[in-house]
């Protein structure tokens, strides 16, 4: 079966950096896009990064230039170098596997908190 | 603000239908498929629709999707207590920024 397991979450000051990962199995994890998405305590859904099957990659205006999502698909897993921290950052985190429709998550991780503050 | 516009809470009793709107643009609903998501307290988001009127294995048939122009509609029948969640709506925005796009979530209270 389909498992995401996020990792590397914690709290770090503003300013400062955090690598997120994510262990995938149960899928052929070269075929599919991986997203990352994240939601702050007591809010909504924000898309934050994609990585498309073909190692194309998409980012929220939120975290362009600040954020950076790859892959090893030797390891099946996923990861996000997220630097120049701020407090509006502060969410859980998951990893999700595109779906086979179009536009679609079908598998969630657990999620991993991260939290900036000084 | 979120680019897709849902209402922030619907309620109803159990066994009554209900229904969640979800509206965007040419860019984003008008031109992609929508997904639905319900999200149960503490727990990650759940795909309940995808392609707009899909159901992924296991979901039941309560829970139904449909799409016109730039909006989209979730439809739960036959509603439970269980049901009681967040409802996200989600697509693709072909913009310049393109990427997923979320509404902002609905929160169903089955009284």
């Amino acid at each position: 079966q389909v498992q995401l397991v996020e990792s590397g979450g914690g709290v770090v000051q503003p300013g400062g950096s955090l690598r997120l990962s994510c262990a995938a199995s149960g899928f052929t994890f070269s075929n599919y896009g991986i997203h990352w998405v994240r939601q702050a305590p007591g809010k909504g859904l924000e898309w934050v990064s994609f990585i498309r099957y073909d190692g194309n990659k998409y980012y929220a205006d939120s975290v362009k230039g600040r954020f950076t999502i790859s892959r090893d698909t030797s390891k099946n897993t996923l990861y996000l170098q997220m630097n120049s921290l701020r407090a509006e950052d502060t969410a859980v985190y998951y990893c999700a596997k595109d779906g086979d429709g179009y536009n679609d998550i079908d598998y969630w991780g657990q999620g991993t908190l991260v939290t900036v503050s000084s | 603000q979120s680019v897709l516009t849902q209402p922030p809470s619907v309620s109803a009793t159990p066994g009554q239908k209900v229904t969640i709107s979800c509206s965007g643009s040419t860019s984003n609903i008008g031109n992609n498929y929508v997904s639905w998501y319900q999200q149960l307290p503490g727990t990650a988001p759940k795909l309940l629709i995808y392609d707009n009127n899909k159901r992924p294995s296991g979901i039941p048939d309560r829970f139904s999707g449909s799409k016109s122009g730039t909006s989209a509609t979730l439809g739960i029948i036959g509603l439970q207590t269980g049901d009681e969640a967040d409802y996200y709506c989600g697509t693709w925005d072909s913009s310049l920024s393109a990427g997923m796009v979320f509404g902002g979530g609905t929160k169903l209270t089955v009284l």
